[in-house]
């Protein structure tokens, strides 16, 4: 199964707000996770990606951070929500480097 | 900037004709990967082909690789309306092979 897990499927925050987003995974273990954000009608763009446990590589400077306190679970966090952090935000997992991803279904984020 | 860009940005066309995009990068790669997203979804992975294949099918589904130009194409045969969404490609670098990059994204209407 590669059945991921994303929660929740909307969320409308105020400006200054804490964030927590939830994704969690099934099947093989120690998957490499992504968390990617989708402005409207734009490309992905890579945020945080880990390859295990505590490791966490961040491809964007900005008040995001993410965190994988399980094999099987990935977060994405902020202390303090701005508008420009309004986006669709996808998790996604890969068994190893270079093979496939598969995707959630996304959260999509409005910060008001 | 993105590792893949994705020509051209949209594309609309009548049912039963070919859908041809473009996909250029700019860093040595393992492998180019192309996606499907339908409005508000996930994405959905469609074909891998590594930097050692030039041509690979699934399908109603051609791509082809040109590692000396740095570029890939995805054509769709025979298009149906249910092949309207939008397409991205993905590579995962041969410096990185963790990470995975997306383009812009190729918006295709599928005319009935």
């Amino acid at each position: 199964s590669q059945t991921i897990h994303q929660w929740p499927a909307t969320l409308v925050q105020p400006v200054g707000s804490p964030l927590s987003l939830e994704c969690t995974v099934e099947g093989t273990s120690n998957p490499n996770l992504y968390w990617y954000r989708q402005a409207a009608g734009r490309g992905l763009q890579l945020l945080f990606y880990s390859v295990g446990i505590g490791q966490i590589s961040s491809e964007v400077p900005q008040n995001l951070s993410a965190s994988r306190p399980q094999d099987r679970q990935f977060i994405l966090s902020s202390k303090k929500l701005l508008l420009s952090d309004s986006g669709f935000y996808l998790c996604a997992r890969r068994w190893q480097q270079n093979t496939e991803a598969f995707f959630g279904q996304g959260t999509r984020l409005t910060v008001v | 900037s993105q590792q893949g860009e994705e020509d051209p940005q949209a594309l609309s066309i009548q049912e039963g004709e070919n859908a041809t995009m473009n996909c250029s990068y700019k860093t040595s790669i393992n492998n180019l990967q192309w996606y499907r997203q339908n409005s508000g979804r996930g994405l959905v992975h469609l074909i891998l082909i590594r930097s050692n294949e030039r041509e690979k099918h699934s399908g109603r589904l051609r791509v082809t690789l040109d590692t000396s130009k740095k570029s890939s194409s995805l054509l769709i045969t025979a298009s149906r309306a249910a092949d309207t969404a939008s397409y991205f490609c993905a590579t995962a670098l041969e410096a990185a092979g963790n990470k995975l990059t997306f383009g812009g994204g190729t918006r295709v209407l599928v005319k009935p």
